[in-house]
């Protein structure tokens, strides 16, 4: 199995403010896909933004973005003018040949 | 919009009991897969699913069993349940290989199972 590292277990930051979250991952494969997902406190996994390791272009998903780094194994959330909402625990994950590989999750909190 | 039903949110079971977590989804996908969600270990695949009746281990499949009759359903199976079992258990989706966005997996709300 691939692995995938949050190294953040938790983050917190005011409304309106931004807030990064980090992923690292090892894998010898240079095919493959990468995920954030966001599961709020009801516990409804989320799809929040999918990144292909063959573009490099990094993704956007209106407010979210990542940092992808393929040398470099690096694959960062960038949340910007962060709402109430958007507080959840956030995994990353890493697919290869249809399987996922998670991390161990970075819960945020949004302060009003 | 995909769809993927648990049939519990909540369950209480005693050790040595038969359980059965059931999972729809209404997408038809062929790709079906069962986690284990535990706190600071994110989620591990316990089983997956890529087709009626075929079913592979994942990464950690001791101590469970799986069911796949229907291409709609897929059902996770503790034979007899143990402590070390009480966890939060995610099924997801994907669609079948080939369209794009195989990779992309559709989570249900989770079954919280706790064992006594």
């Amino acid at each position: 199995a691939q692995t995938v590292t949050q190294s953040q277990p938790e983050m917190s930051v005011q409304e309106a403010e931004t807030v990064t979250l980090s992923c690292t991952y090892d894998t010898s494969e240079n095919n493959y896909y990468l995920f954030w997902y966001k599961q709020p406190p009801s516990r409804q996994m989320i799809l929040v933004i999918r990144q292909e390791a063959y573009k490099q272009q990094n993704a956007t998903e209106n407010r979210f973005s990542v940092n992808f780094q393929k040398a470099a194994k690096s694959f960062s959330l960038k949340i910007s003018d962060s709402q109430l909402g958007d507080t959840a625990m956030y995994f990353c994950a890493f697919a290869n040949d249809y399987k996922l590989s998670f991390g161990a999750g970075t819960t945020v909190t949004v302060r009003a | 919009d995909v769809k993927v039903t648990q049939s519990s949110r909540y369950l209480v079971k005693r050790t040595g009991e038969k359980v059965f977590l059931e999972c729809v989804q209404d997408m038809d996908h062929e790709n079906m897969f069962w986690y284990r969600q535990d706190p600071g270990l994110g989620l591990r695949l316990i089983y997956f699913s890529y087709d009626v009746k075929m079913k592979e281990k994942g990464d950690i499949p001791e101590g469970y069993s799986v069911s796949r009759e229907k291409k709609e359903r897929f059902s996770l199976i503790l034979e007899s349940a143990s402590t070390n079992q009480t966890s939060m258990y995610l099924c997801a989706s994907s669609p079948p290989f080939g369209q794009r966005n195989t990779d992309t997996q559709y989570f249900g709300p989770g079954t919280r199972l706790t064992v006594l």
